[in-house]
């Protein structure tokens, strides 16, 4: 079974404060997705990283995928309250021949103005 | 494109009771997946259909069951409904010719029970 592991689990800061978000395992995944949700409502896809070592920019919001594609972080820059939320990593086992994304538990963001 | 719908968004039932919950995938979307988000455990995946046929299965007892129609709409079951069932239940589609499997979800169904 493919874990993904999140960290940290909550993270609570200040506006303006900048913030990084880990996802890790110890298996391959041939691409992996963020996703953030807020309450009521079902996760919102921000982003796939399908390339070893690649990073993508969406804002203030910059996402690396590990060169092994093991382990993917999300960095924020000056976050404000509006990215509050909880934001989830998942990813694609190689393996997999439909739609099975394995999520990490994620992480509850809390940004205070 | 609207998007993807749930039905009913909440619903309380009683141990031993079963319930069907439904999900319209956004237009175009040939794929849906169901999965169970509770504090605990997180997202867990269910299951996934593609043209009516159960495509992938996660570690979920027979009690959870689902289908999907040819219109691609789709409904899952659960029956003899225990207290750890309560969850949010969500459903996502997804456009499976990108060959990225990028899930796009409904609200959910917030299932409690009693």
């Amino acid at each position: 079974t493919q874990l993904l592991e999140q960290s940290p689990q909550f993270l609570s800061i200040q506006e303006g404060e900048n913030l990084t978000v880990y996802c890790n395992s110890s298996s391959v995944f041939s691409s992996l997705q963020w996703y953030r949700q807020e309450p009521g409502e079902g996760p919102v896809l921000l982003v796939t990283v399908v390339t070893g070592g690649e990073v993508k920019k969406l804002k203030r919001l910059t996402f690396q995928f590990g060169d092994a594609r093991k382990d993917s972080s999300l960095h924020i820059t000056a976050a404000q309250p509006g990215d509050t939320g909880l934001y989830l990593c998942a990813g694609l086992g190689r393996e997999t021949s439909g739609s099975r994304l394995t999520f990490g538990e994620g992480t509850q963001l809390t940004v205070n103005p | 494109k609207a998007g993807v719908t749930q039905t009913p968004r909440y619903l309380i039932k009683t141990r031993g009771q079963q319930v069907t919950l439904s999900c319209s995938p956004i237009s175009g979307h040939r794929s849906v997946s169901w999965y169970q988000q509770t504090p605990g455990q997180g997202l867990q995946f269910l299951f996934e259909y593609f043209s009516e046929t159960q495509r992938n299965k996660g570690n979920f007892p027979g009690r959870f069951s689902g289908r999907q129609f040819s219109n691609s709409r789709s409904e899952m079951n659960v029956s003899t409904l225990e207290l750890g069932d309560s969850a949010l239940y969500l459903c996502a589609s997804s456009p499976t010719s990108l060959g990225s499997y990028e899930q796009y979800f409904g609200p959910g169904t917030r299932l409690t029970v009693t």
